[in-house]
């Protein structure tokens, strides 16, 4: 079975500061990992994967992710943040092959002050 | 590509009422998933289908519960004698896994149920 750790529920960042969102996975088999956002009443929007390949992963609106294999983390990072940032961001794992079903962490809420 | 549509948006039901919800996946997408969202938690699988055969059940899923998708297409998720319990987010989202398995998700608004 699959699982993903995300701690610290909210995140507070300066506008123009580092964003930095952790993620620990845990699986039985080599993952799929995956970064969405989900802003106020709607619903995932996905910002990147990892499936294989290159470790360093590029989204959208600017952020990127690392796969790190030895310390089962994928964590999301963006150099400077902006107010339309300021969202809930979940970091999802799956085993890939059949059943894709996604297991989620519970979310990093991120508010961006100006 | 229109995306993942759901309706209704908002559903607000009396304890002991059925609820249906619809959720239309993006064209040719062969697989359709079902999560439920409940406050300050992630999305937590229900059930999907791989076209209209419908694969895996959560636990989750209790026998209140029941979900198609006939044809193949569209999917409704059915609540039955609804309970305070069951007010979340329903997300749907579909995908078209590629020969390798892999697979991306795409995610439809929600349908908010609100149980009083």
């Amino acid at each position: 079975a699959q699982s993903v750790t995300q701690l610290g529920s909210h995140v507070s960042v300066s506008e123009g500061a580092l964003v930095l969102l952790r993620c620990n996975y845990s699986s039985s088999v080599p993952p799929y990992l995956f970064w969405y956002v989900q802003y106020p009443n709607q619903g995932l929007q996905l910002l990147l994967k990892y499936t294989t390949g290159a470790t360093l992963v590029k989204g959208i609106n600017g952020f990127e992710a690392e796969f790190k294999k030895s310390e089962t983390s994928f964590h999301l990072t963006k150099p400077s943040a902006h107010m339309s940032d300021a969202a809930e961001y979940f970091c999802a794992v799956t085993a890939g092959g059949g059943n894709n079903r996604l297991a989620f962490g519970k979310g990093n809420q991120v508010v961006v002050i100006p | 590509d229109t995306g993942v549509s759901q309706n209704p948006r908002h559903k607000i039901t009396k304890r002991g009422q059925n609820v249906t919800f619809r959720c239309d996946p993006i064209s040719e997408h062969n697989r359709l998933y079902w999560y439920r969202q409940t406050l300050g938690q992630g999305p937590e699988f229900l059930t999907y289908f791989q076209n209209e055969a419908q694969l895996e059940k959560s636990r989750l899923l209790s026998d209140r519960f029941s979900a198609e998708r006939p044809k193949g297409s569209f999917s409704t998720l059915e609540i039955q004698r609804t309970e305070q319990g069951d007010s979340a987010m329903y997300l749907c989202a579909s995908s078209r896994s590629d020969r390798r398995g892999w697979e991306t998700q795409y995610f439809g608004p929600g349908t908010r149920l609100l149980v009083l």
